[in-house]
């Protein structure tokens, strides 16, 4: 499986502001995605980060909130923006392997003050 | 229905015992079943996927899927405290790009 990497692991941020958040990857992969998890919820995707063309946002997450870069195939970065507390979660990347199987990055702890 | 649906327990079994851990799905998904396992404060860690009736094996791990009956279970022999976590189970959606859609997640607990 991939190595995956997030930066930073945790911050807090005041209202209003903006994070943003890198995901990094030791080998080439396809296919980027972008989670949240609220706190003690189940895992909700924001949007597939795909290199060469516009991330795919899922039902009710917006580019202006969450805009997405996907510079190459081993980084990608998801910015949240005019953030509020209701954005406090942990914000976390995977990648899908060859095997059809995703693993995710260690996460970023987010809490919005 | 929800797409994948998950007991959220907390379930508790005694150290040594197997635990059963049971999700259902919709016709919304597509054949392809995860477990992950998610300690407290950690990412979830890919435990077994799935992709054909029957059952696959992997150490003290053992993944179901029945068609027919639209679940997917994982059962863990030899419970071990270290086994505490949530489970969390996951199935790629039909036509969206390599989505996952995520249970909402078992809590387990392992007494000694």
């Amino acid at each position: 499986s991939a190595v995956i990497s997030q930066k930073p692991s945790r911050d807090i941020c005041q209202r209003g502001t903006s994070l943003t958040i890198q995901c990094q990857v030791d080998s080439q992969v396809t296919m980027m995605f972008w989670y949240r998890q609220q706190p003690g919820q189940s895992l909700t995707l924001i949007a597939t980060a795909n290199q060469g063309s516009e991330a795919t946002y899922e039902s009710g997450f917006v580019i202006d909130k969450f805009p997405i870069s996907r510079p190459n195939l081993t980084f990608s970065t998801l910015t949240v923006s005019n953030m509020s507390p209701e954005d406090s979660s942990i914000y976390l990347c995977s990648v899908e392997s060859g095997e059809d199987e995703q693993y995710f990055g260690p996460g970023t702890r987010l809490t919005v003050t | 229905q929800k797409e994948v649906e998950q007991n959220s327990g907390p379930l508790s079994v005694p150290e040594g015992a197997i635990a059963s851990l049971n999700c259902t799905y919709s016709d919304r998904v597509s054949q392809s079943f995860f477990w992950y396992r998610q300690y407290s404060g950690k990412s979830p860690e890919l435990i077994m996927s799935i992709y054909s009736n029957g059952d696959k094996e992997d150490g003290r791990f053992t993944a179901q899927l029945n068609k027919a009956s639209q679940y997917v279970s994982l059962l863990i022999r030899d419970s071990q405290p270290s086994d505490s976590a949530t489970y969390l189970c996951a199935a790629r959606g039909y036509n969206q790009g390599g989505k996952l859609i995520f249970g909402q997640g078992t809590e387990l607990s392992v007494k000694p």
